[in-house]
């Protein structure tokens, strides 16, 4: 069965700093993958997706992420954190009925 | 389009009482996910429909849960009788689903109702 694992429950990080959150799924075949972010009191919102072409996928608020295959990840980055990315993050995969598995999350905190 | 439209935004009720949370998807699109979010569980999917049959509907916690979705442009979410421990956000999320060249899975989220059983 599909699965989607994120291993970090909650990660700190100063602000202009780096990020990159981790996701591994499990998938038979070609995996359609999502990373999707959760502002306090929001609901989800499409950052990014993958479905095949280029491995590297930009998204909306300078994100990033890899697909790769041979480690099973698609881990989410970017190159300078701004405090307003504060917010839990969510990466999916599409399941064998069309529907989207997410994993548990992970909440970033922004150190000023 | 307006988005996924979910009311109330929040509902606060007393334990045994009945809770019936309502969805509008986006128009047009053909499968609506409903999902419950909470700091212990996370985010679960409870049901999903398709052209509103229900596909799976294996999150259901138990039978004082029901879903309904009369018509495309409308679904509902019953708990009777609420509990405490229902406690939480309920997420609904539209989705326009082509399993053909285009494979989009998109889903949409609306903003949640936040459910408080006392």
């Amino acid at each position: 069965a599909q699965s989607v694992t994120q291993p970090d429950i909650h990660i700190t990080v100063s602000e202009g700093a780096s990020l990159e959150l981790r996701c591994n799924y499990s998938y038979g075949a070609t995996p359609y993958l999502f990373w999707y972010v959760q502002s306090p009191g929001q609901g989800l919102q499409l950052l990014l997706k993958y479905f095949s072409g280029d491995t590297l996928v930009q998204g909306i608020k300078g994100f990033e992420a890899e697909f790769k295959r041979s480690q099973s990840s698609f881990n989410l980055r970017k190159p300078s954190v701004h405090w307003s990315d504060a917010a839990e993050y969510f990466c999916a995969v599409v399941g064998s009925q069309g529907n989207l598995i997410f994993g548990k999350g992970t909440k970033l905190s922004v150190k000023p | 389009d307006a988005g996924v439209i979910q009311s109330p935004r929040h509902e606060v009720t007393e334990m045994g009482q009945e809770v019936t949370l309502r969805c509008k998807p986006i128009s047009g699109h053909d499968y609506l996910f409903w999902y419950r979010q909470t700091m212990m569980r996370g985010l679960e999917l409870l049901i999903y429909f398709n052209n509103n049959v229900p596909i799976d509907d294996s999150g259901m916690p138990e039978d004082r849960f029901s879903a309904k979705m009369p018509n495309a442009s409308f679904s509902t979410l019953k708990i009777q009788p609420s509990e405490p421990r229902d406690s939480a956000v309920y997420f609904c999320a539209s989705s326009l689903t082509d399993l053909g060249p285009h494979n989009n899975y998109e889903q949409y989220f609306g903003p949640g109702t936040r459910l408080t059983v006392t």
